[in-house]
């Protein structure tokens, strides 16, 4: 299956903005998830939002998913100097036990 | 509860050589898939294993890529004769059911550079 796409593919916005990044896939999904991966190194898991929800939060992140579009968004509000990060959306598009990860988008948030 | 751990961090090879990497999934997880992740891109599915058994390997170059999950003992992601486009960040993770019914668990990641 092809990755999903991402925009933008990058993003600079001064700390106290917020952030928002889209992410699009192919095929149908049952769950979709955002992951922040600092420069070098592992994938952190931030959350995941199944294709019967429309909206979720945790703290300062909110998701929202349209499956007549395919697509989420991922928001960031208030952002701070250590969100800067690249932000992955990966889905179980076409089925099984894989991931299929968007391109990425890299955030810089500036003081 | 120690997290999925992989090593070594970094490995450098010559062409030709064969790279191993090893994978500890978190505990009480019997799933583990290995990605990889070429500079400036995002990670793509190679393989996804249960205890003995490879499950999907679809991701999988069909040539000197192999995969492994012991019984007892780490994942390991063999790359026999490695090349330069073999240099790129491999990571694994694990979960405890098969995806689709949560997250998975990622580890550090591996950096393998081909001289």
């Amino acid at each position: 299956s092809q990755q999903g796409e991402e925009d933008p593919q990058a993003l600079s916005i001064q700390e106290g903005e917020n952030a928002t990044m889209n992410c699009s896939y192919k095929t149908s999904i049952n769950n979709l998830q955002w992951y922040r991966q600092n420069s070098g190194r592992g994938l952190v898991h931030l959350i995941l939002i199944r294709s019967n929800e429309r909206e979720k939060h945790s703290g300062r992140l909110r998701v929202t998913l349209d499956t007549s579009k395919k697509s989420s968004s991922l928001l960031i509000t208030a952002s701070r100097a250590a969100d800067t990060a690249s932000y992955f959306c990966a889905s179980d598009e076409g089925g099984g036990n894989k991931l299929t990860f968007g391109t990425g988008t890299q955030l810089k948030v500036e003081l | 509860n120690a997290g999925v751990m992989q090593n070594p961090r970094h490995l450098v090879r010559r062409r030709g050589q064969e790279a191993r990497l090893r994978c500890s999934p978190m505990k009480g997880h019997s799933h583990v898939y290995w990605y990889r992740q070429l500079p400036e891109e995002g990670l793509k599915f190679m393989v996804y294993l249960q205890k003995e058994n490879i499950i999907d390997e679809s991701g999988m170059p069909k040539e000197r890529f192999s995969a492994e999950f012991p019984k007892e003992g780490p994942s390991i992601l063999r790359i026999q004769q490695v090349v330069r486009g073999d240099s790129a960040a491999y990571f694994c993770a694990s979960s405890p059911v098969g995806q689709g019914s949560g997250e998975q668990f990622f580890g550090p990641g591996t950096r393998l550079t081909v001289l």
